[in-house]
């Protein structure tokens, strides 16, 4: 089953307006990835924050983490069109070995 | 980066055939890899992960029968669907890691959209 469930499931903005997409997990983890999803194709991958880790910045990309509340955020700024795309987190939990667990990701559309 | 190469993108075959799906490491050497089936605008669920030299290890509720993984060499994986149905239809993406590290990001490949009729 998939650990992780984001918040909102749809999002749709103007160019230049921010966007957050919200994260929250059940277990205890080693590090949270966030990915991008072009429609049809593969994944890529955004950024990762690690479990000791709060806030991690990537260009226009801005990741939180509270561990307390197993929760993290993903903030695009100063969006563009051609950030439109599927956004996934994906938890690297402690008892898992190597394996990454997805989320069930957030479809961003922005507008022109 | 490190790039992962998928093939083929895509693929349509009959009820009760075979399809085998291709995933490489081009630029180094994986030891692991993971195969994923994804349905529309859903999340990506591992199905199973591919270890070079033995045998895969196959998430619950997946049929290792149906989806034979092998994984011969340290650059190449293979997921063969095997009398494949039209259920099987899915978007199916491998993905990989970097050598020794255990955790951190994944490489994935483009993906492969199988269509069974």
């Amino acid at each position: 089953s998939q650990q992780g469930e984001e918040d909102p499931q749809a999002l749709s903005i103007q160019e230049g307006e921010n966007a957050t997409m919200n994260c929250s997990y059940k277990t205890s983890i080693n590090n949270l990835q966030w990915y991008r999803q072009n429609s049809g194709r593969g994944l890529v991958h955004l950024i990762l924050i690690r479990s000791n880790e709060r806030e991690k910045h990537s260009g226009r990309l801005r990741v939180t983490l509270d561990t307390s509340k197993k929760s993290s955020s993903l903030l695009i700024t100063a969006s563009r069109a051609a950030d439109t795309a599927s956004y996934f987190c994906a938890t690297d939990e402690e008892t898992s070995g190597s394996r990454l667990t997805f989320g069930e990701g957030t479809q961003l559309t922005v507008n022109p | 980066g490190a790039v992962v190469s998928q093939h083929p993108s895509r693929v349509i075959c009959k009820s009760g055939t075979s399809v085998k799906i291709e995933c490489r490491s081009l630029d180094f050497q994986a030891t692991t890899m993971f195969w994923y089936r994804q349905f529309p605008k859903q999340s990506l669920m591992l199905m199973a992960t591919s270890n070079e030299g033995s045998k895969a290890t196959y998430e619950q509720g997946v049929e290792k029968d149906k989806f034979l993984i092998n994984h011969a060499s340290l650059t190449l994986s293979t997921l063969t669907v095997t009398s494949a149905h039209p259920e099987d239809s899915s978007f199916y993406i491998c993905s990989a890691r970097l050598p020794g590290r255990s955790s951190g990001e994944l490489f994935f490949g483009e993906g492969s959209r199988l269509t069974v009729l």
